[in-house]
């Protein structure tokens, strides 16, 4: 099975920053790589697929990118409404599996 | 609009099983996989399985094998999940959520609200 991990494990940043978001497979995945955004009580919410696509309805100052086993997540001026949990999933083969998640808090 | 919409809240106790059903409105139901998700409180994601709407196949992480079911009803557009032996450990939110491609693990595109199980004697 393809393990992930995402580093930070939390971060705290402030409205208008930049912030980045690290996650490596333990094995290449090519592009098959996936972000979600999720709040309290909530589903996720598909950001990110394909490892550079943003999935429709969402912002632009979200983006991706990677390739193979090291991939990131960038959002470019963090809003109030962007804090949150993010996952990244490989999306390669089976099983699906996720990253442990980053907690994005407001400083 | 393309939804997914599970079914309530359950209360079960250990040794009990739990059906979760997920019916989908919106698009053609047997075009695309649908998986199985779940979220213990305060952990992270963990897939459980997937199952093709159109034929019925199926498959299950390693960790489920024997104690999950997953099944299909094409005229409803309705998916179900059905876990045994339940222990305190599912505790969780399951989720359903559909695939964005006709690649079975691709990104899922949709999800369903989340149903709580919760397991208690």
């Amino acid at each position: 099975d393809i393990q992930m991990t995402q580093s930070p494990s939390s971060v705290s940043a402030s409205v208008g920053d930049r912030v980045t978001i690290t996650c490596r497979a333990s094995q290449g995945i090519s592009s098959w790589l996936a972000w979600y955004q999720q709040k309290p009580g909530k589903a996720p919410k598909l950001l990110i697929y394909a490892a550079s696509s943003l999935q429709s309805g969402v912002p632009s100052r979200f983006s991706g990118s990677g390739s193979g086993t090291d991939f990131t997540l960038t959002i470019s001026s963090l809003q109030p409404e962007d804090f949150a949990t993010y996952y990244c999933q490989q999306a390669n083969s089976f099983p699906p599996s996720f990253g442990q998640g980053t907690r994005l808090e407001i400083k | 609009q393309v939804q997914l919409v599970q079914s309530g809240a359950e209360v079960k106790k250990p040794g009990a099983s739990v059906k979760v059903s997920c019916k989908a409105s919106g698009y053609t139901f047997t075009s695309y996989y649908m998986h199985w998700v779940r979220q213990a409180p305060g952990q992270g994601l963990e897939w459980m399985g997937i199952i093709n709407p159109s034929g019925g196949s199926t498959s299950y992480a390693q960790k489920f094998q024997g104690r999950v079911t997953m099944t299909r009803d094409t005229s409803t557009s309705t998916v179900y999940m059905e876990l045994s032996s339940l222990r305190s450990e599912d505790t969780a939110v399951y989720y359903c959520a559909r695939v964005r491609s006709s690649h079975p693990p691709d990104a899922f595109d949709i999800w369903g609200q989340g149903t709580m199980v919760t397991v208690s004697s």
